[in-house]
């Protein structure tokens, strides 16, 4: 068990809609990182929060939006979803906001756009 | 942007053989993190190397960065079925804690 946790474990919806995904980082983690893998894409990097302001921003699609909050946790809020956004939602956390350290992954979750 | 490949992209071996993952960045890195995801699991941090030329050990695993800080490898000594799992590299450039991760090399090892 990394002590990240993410809500909720699988999630299927439909085109067109919008979902939250939520993620606790570890008690004491500042940074939060949100990933996508799907099968033929590896694990992409989505975005960054530190401290609840924004620090870093990968591949994110427009239609994607995140926050974290005062209180640390993140969500990542996905919308007018398509097919290919089916994937596993992973988030991770750290200990800092710069320099690389060590990145505790929480289960992820599972989407599927039907 | 940055690319981080890896080779192979899959690799079935019989217990007791030997492993190797090679990863290779199109742009020099500060350092490099592995990490080991078992199917239907998380990714797992495995090590960090900072140095050039840099080697560590953990039991049968050892880990190199390469000189000029665009590679690294991952080899397994006497694989087990313990070791099944797919392996990532991951690095960063300057003083971003955002990870590139590699495309991920898939281990099978069978008795």
């Amino acid at each position: 068990d990394s002590g990240v946790t993410q809500t909720p474990k699988h999630l299927i919806t439909a085109t067109g809609q919008r979902v939250t995904l939520r993620c606790s980082p570890r008690s004491g983690d500042l940074s939060v990182y949100w990933y996508q893998q799907s099968l033929d894409q590896g694990l992409q990097f989505l975005i960054q929060y530190y401290n609840g302001e924004e620090r870093a921003k990968g591949n994110i699609l427009e239609r994607f939006s995140a926050q974290q909050f005062p209180d640390l946790h993140s969500e990542l809020n996905l919308s007018s979803l398509e097919l290919g956004d089916s994937a596993l939602y992973f988030c991770a956390s750290s200990v800092e906001g710069q320099g690389a350290h060590e990145q505790y992954f929480g289960p992820g979750t599972r989407l599927t756009v039907t | 942007g940055q690319q981080v490949m890896q080779i192979p992209q899959y690799q079935h071996v019989q217990e007791g053989e030997d492993f190797t993952t090679y990863c290779n960045s199109s742009t020099t890195l500060s350092n490099i993190q592995w990490y080991k995801q078992r199917p239907g699991g998380h990714p797992v941090f495995l090590i960090q190397l900072v140095k050039s030329g840099e080697v560590k050990k953990q039991k049968r695993l050892t880990f190199q960065f390469g000189e000029a800080k665009k590679n690294s490898s991952l080899h397994i000594t006497a694989t087990q079925t313990t070791d099944v799992g797919t392996y990532f590299c991951a690095g960063n450039t300057g003083t971003a804690s955002k990870l590139t991760f590699g495309t991920g090399t898939r281990l099978q090892v069978t008795l």
